[in-house]
């Protein structure tokens, strides 16, 4: 079976500090690796999608980038955290279109940027 | 584009009542249609999903159905518990063009014993 688990869970990060979150999906090949962010107020904002190795499609302009070095791994960064970067962050993984298309989620990650 | 609205929260509902949280969306061709729940402090948990028209998608009491008519999905639960509190996602992905979900904005549910 397919699991999808990120890291870490909470954080607390200085403003203009770095910031990595990790995220590696295991039982699947190939799968579109999505990074989301759920701000109070409970909406889902989408930042990042990849549909495989090296490829990054931003939706929202900022100062996180994303990453995907392997199949299964994609990684959420910023080199300067601003307070407006916190919030929860969820990683997601679906299988490739055509191929059945549910979205699975990972347990998400608390950034407080302080 | 493709779009989905879910009513205004918060649902606030006594043990053993009914529930509905109302679901439409715009979207070209044939969309699947899910529904997650969020519980406090966790990440999106698939809840069901329904692929084409009249399918009904059911887990652990909740059911929804399909209705291209309409174009809706609205999540149904005939005896909620207090254990059903949380955040309720409706979603779509479109079945041509771009895979990429879309998400409605979300319906807290508050169960009161």
């Amino acid at each position: 079976s397919q699991t999808i688990h990120q890291w870490p869970a909470t954080l607390v990060q200085p403003v203009g500090s770095p910031l990595s979150l990790e995220c590696t999906v295991e039982g699947t090949s190939n799968p579109n690796l999505y990074w989301y962010r759920q701000a109070a107020g409970r909406g889902l904002q989408l930042l990042f999608y990849s549909v495989g190795i090296g490829q990054i499609s931003s939706e929202v302009p900022q100062n996180l980038s994303a990453s995907r070095p392997q199949d299964r791994q994609f990684i959420l960064s910023s080199k300067k955290l601003l307070l407006s970067d916190s919030g929860f962050y969820l990683c997601a993984w679906s299988r490739p279109p055509g191929t059945g298309n549910t979205i699975y989620f990972g347990e998400g990650s608390w950034l407080t940027v302080v | 584009g493709n779009s989905v609205t879910q009513m205004e929260g918060p649902v606030t509902l006594s043990e053993e009542a009914f529930l509905t949280i109302n679901c439409t969306y715009t979207a070209t061709g044939y969309p699947s249609l899910f529904w997650y729940v969020q519980y406090p402090g966790e990440g999106l948990q698939l809840l069901l999903k329904a692929t084409k028209a009249d399918d009904k998608g059911s887990n652990k009491g909740f059911e929804a159905t399909y209705r291209k008519e309409t174009t809706s999905f609205h999540l149904e639960k005939g005896s909620v518990q207090v254990s059903d509190s949380a955040v309720y996602f409706c979603a779509l992905t479109a079945s041509g063009g771009s895979y990429i979900p879309t998400f409605g904005r979300g319906t807290s549910l508050i169960v009161h014993p």
